[in-house]
């Protein structure tokens, strides 16, 4: 089986970086998702890991340490906008299903 | 292509009624998925189609739920006398063939209330 842990809430500042951490340990792991998700709304791709390092998109870097069972999102210039539920996710080793943490509750702060 | 539809939106329904919901993934995508999402909890996994063959189903899948998929296009999730503790978001997502980096884009989900 899969498990995923991650921060329940984290609050953070407009304009500032803010790191949401997540580990996991798996059965089988074929890569790791990182999605938002509004209050209402249906979770959004982020990114994906699947080798160890940095992946960066604009304001939105993730990291995976597959030995160390690793991952965390790196938000940056922080707008209010991104206030949201970020979840992090693990693909199954025949890739066919998500396992997902609870979610972190991230609120930015003017 | 508008993505993944998802109908209702919304459901209220009395304890012991059926309830179904309808599916449209993204056209061409021939996996889709079933997750039930709770309030401040991430989405959990319920069941998986590649084409209308149903490949892999959750123990949280209990004998009340059945999936159907017929023509590998839309999907549809019934759930039979429905209980109190079946009240969550309904999400269905989609994935285009082959695998990879594939991200599952998710539809807007059904909010089912059982009262």
């Amino acid at each position: 089986g899969q498990n995923i842990d991650q921060p329940t809430e984290m609050t953070a500042t407009e304009g500032a970086i803010v790191q949401i951490n997540c580990t996991y340990q798996t059965s089988g792991f074929n890569g790791l998702f990182w999605y938002q998700q509004h209050a209402g709304e249906a979770p959004t791709f982020l990114s994906y890991n699947v080798l160890d390092g940095l992946e960066e998109k604009g304001r939105f870097s993730s990291f995976l340490s597959r030995s160390k069972g690793y991952s965390y999102l790196l938000l940056k210039e922080l707008q209010m906008k991104d206030s949201a539920s970020y979840l992090c996710a693990v693909r199954d080793r025949a890739g066919n299903m998500l396992t997902f943490g609870g979610g972190t509750r991230l609120m930015v702060k003017p | 292509d508008t993505g993944v539809s998802q109908d209702p939106r919304h459901k209220i329904t009395k304890r012991g009624q059926n309830v179904t919901f309808r599916c449209d993934p993204i056209s061409e995508h021939n996996r889709l998925y079933w997750y039930r999402q709770t309030l401040g909890q991430g989405p959990e996994f319920l069941t998986y189609f590649q084409n209308e063959a149903q490949l892999e189903k959750s123990r949280l899948l209990s004998d009340r739920f059945s999936a159907e998929r017929p023509k590998g296009s839309f999907s549809t999730l019934e759930i039979q006398r429905t209980e109190q503790g079946d009240s969550a978001m309904y999400l269905c997502a989609s994935t285009p063939p082959g695998g990879g980096m594939d991200e599952q884009y998710f539809g807007p989900g059904t909010r089912l209330t059982v009262t």
